[in-house]
């Protein structure tokens, strides 16, 4: 079983609507959770951190926690074509271990 | 302030030569992460140092492969040998290394071809 598992892709959407990307992890005890954005050719970049159950919103984005599902999810609102690249998930336990990542591609 | 900086950008080489890809990470960071990515593939982890302790080389996918920290800044991956399945990105990433949110951030990567 991999640490860290996302959904597969790529997902498109239309433009204006919510893209919804999921991961799960296998450590129970992994402390924090963090989204990375990644452009073609491009290095990740941050997009946000959760560490504690429930919702965290940062502009179009919230990041979704649920520890005892081992579960953390990242929705984009009012999808832009700016919006289209692939989303890695992150789980911190000894060392911050990534999920495969999850294309996202925004239909104008 | 100065990201974290890698060079080379771009690096061909011949099978069988030695590369070496180097890091330097944001000032005061004390962890420091190199990674591999394949062409459309997620990120491979492959080696982590944290200040002083041990280096976690549990990622690296052979003996031709080794890295070293300097001074407890910059650092040196270095692959030997070089075969064709070596051709990637690697990424160099750094972060202060406590706290629960402690965020990693990445270099913009060497591109490695071997020929």
């Amino acid at each position: 079983q991999k640490e860290v598992e996302q959904n597969s892709g790529p997902l498109s959407v239309p433009e204006g609507a919510i893209a919804s990307l999921n991961c799960t992890y296998s450590d129970r005890g992994s402390q924090s959770f963090f989204w990375y954005r990644q452009y073609s050719g491009k290095s990740p970049e941050l997009i946000m951190f959760i560490y504690s159950n429930g919702d965290k919103e940062d502009g179009r984005f919230t990041a979704q926690l649920n520890k005892a599902s081992q579960y953390v999810s990242l929705l984009i609102r009012d999808s832009q074509p700016s919006d289209s690249a692939t989303y890695l998930c992150a789980v911190t336990g000894y060392k911050l271990s990534f999920g495969a990542g999850t294309t996202v591609t925004v239909r104008a | 302030g100065a990201g974290v900086s890698q060079s080379p950008s771009n690096k061909v080489t011949e099978k069988g030569k030695d590369v070496e890809l180097r890091c330097d990470p944001i000032s005061g960071h004390t962890a420091l992460y190199w990674y591999r990515q394949s062409l459309g593939q997620g990120l491979e982890f492959l080696i982590y140092f944290q200040g002083n302790s041990a280096p976690d080389k549990s990622g690296l996918p052979s003996d031709r492969f080794s890295a070293e920290r300097t001074g407890g800044s910059v650092s040196t991956l270095t692959i030997q040998r070089t075969q064709q399945e070596d051709s990637a990105v690697y990424l160099c990433a750094s972060s202060w290394g406590q706290g629960r949110t402690d965020t990693q951030y990445f270099g913009p990567g060497t591109r490695l071809t071997v020929l």
